[in-house]
């Protein structure tokens, strides 16, 4: 079965410093991988997508294949960024099924 | 146009009750999914409809069940509740079943069961 672990449950920066957040995934063959963003009081969104291969908020995350890792990395943090991130896998065979990393809550202080 | 509407907000119900919540997904979409979301174990996948038929179940015992409409709307029942059915219940929905189709999801039914 396929799992995400995201390592870091909290990830506090300060304004203007980059930021990492890890996300590793086991499955044996070529899932899809994607982040999603939860902002206070709003709804769970989606930020981006690795097949997309876009910045979205000045956001980027590389899929590595031989590490299997997918981390979303942003070189200056602004404090609109603190809200928390989901990292979620799908594959062909289970349609829209999203398993999803346990999330990394990320504060970004002024 | 309208998001995923999920209701209701809250629910408190009492242990051995049973429960339904609905969720209506955006205009056109027809796949709906359902998570189970806890403190302690994140967003889990309950099961995913597509044109009225469950393509998709997660790991949730019997109780745990659901049906989707011709509509698209789709509600999920927990029969029998327990204490460890307190979640917030997220429903997404999705134009098809592509691979990479993005998700829309809901504000969420947040359940207490006391």
């Amino acid at each position: 079965a396929q799992r995400v672990t995201q390592p870091e449950k909290l990830l506090s920066v300060f304004k203007g410093a980059p930021v990492e957040l890890k996300c590793n995934y086991s499955y044996s063959g070529s899932p899809e991988l994607f982040w999603y963003v939860q902002y206070s009081r709003q709804r769970l969104q989606l930020l981006l997508r690795h097949i997309s291969r876009e910045s979205i908020k000045g956001f980027t995350a590389d899929l590595n294949k031989g590490e299997t890792s997918f981390h979303l990395k942003k070189p200056f943090a602004q404090e609109e960024d603190s809200a928390m991130y989901y990292c979620a896998l799908s594959i062909k065979a289970a349609g829209n099924k999203l398993t999803f990393g346990g999330g990394t809550r990320v504060l970004v202080k002024p | 146009k309208a998001g995923v509407t999920q209701t209701p907000r809250y629910l408190i119900k009492t242990r051995g009750q049973q429960v339904t919540l609905s969720c209506s997904p955006i205009s056109g979409h027809r796949s709906v999914s359902w998570y189970q979301q806890t403190p302690g174990q994140g967003l889990q996948f309950l099961f995913e409809y597509f044109s009225e038929t469950q393509r998709n179940k997660g790991n949730f015992p019997g109780r745990f069940s659901g049906r989707q409409f011709s509509n698209s709307r789709s509600e999920m029942n927990v029969s029998t509740l327990e204490l460890g059915d307190s979640a917030l219940y997220l429903c997404a929905s999705s134009l098809n079943r592509a691979l990479n189709t993005e998700a829309f999801f809901g504000q969420g039914t947040r359940l207490t069961v006391v």
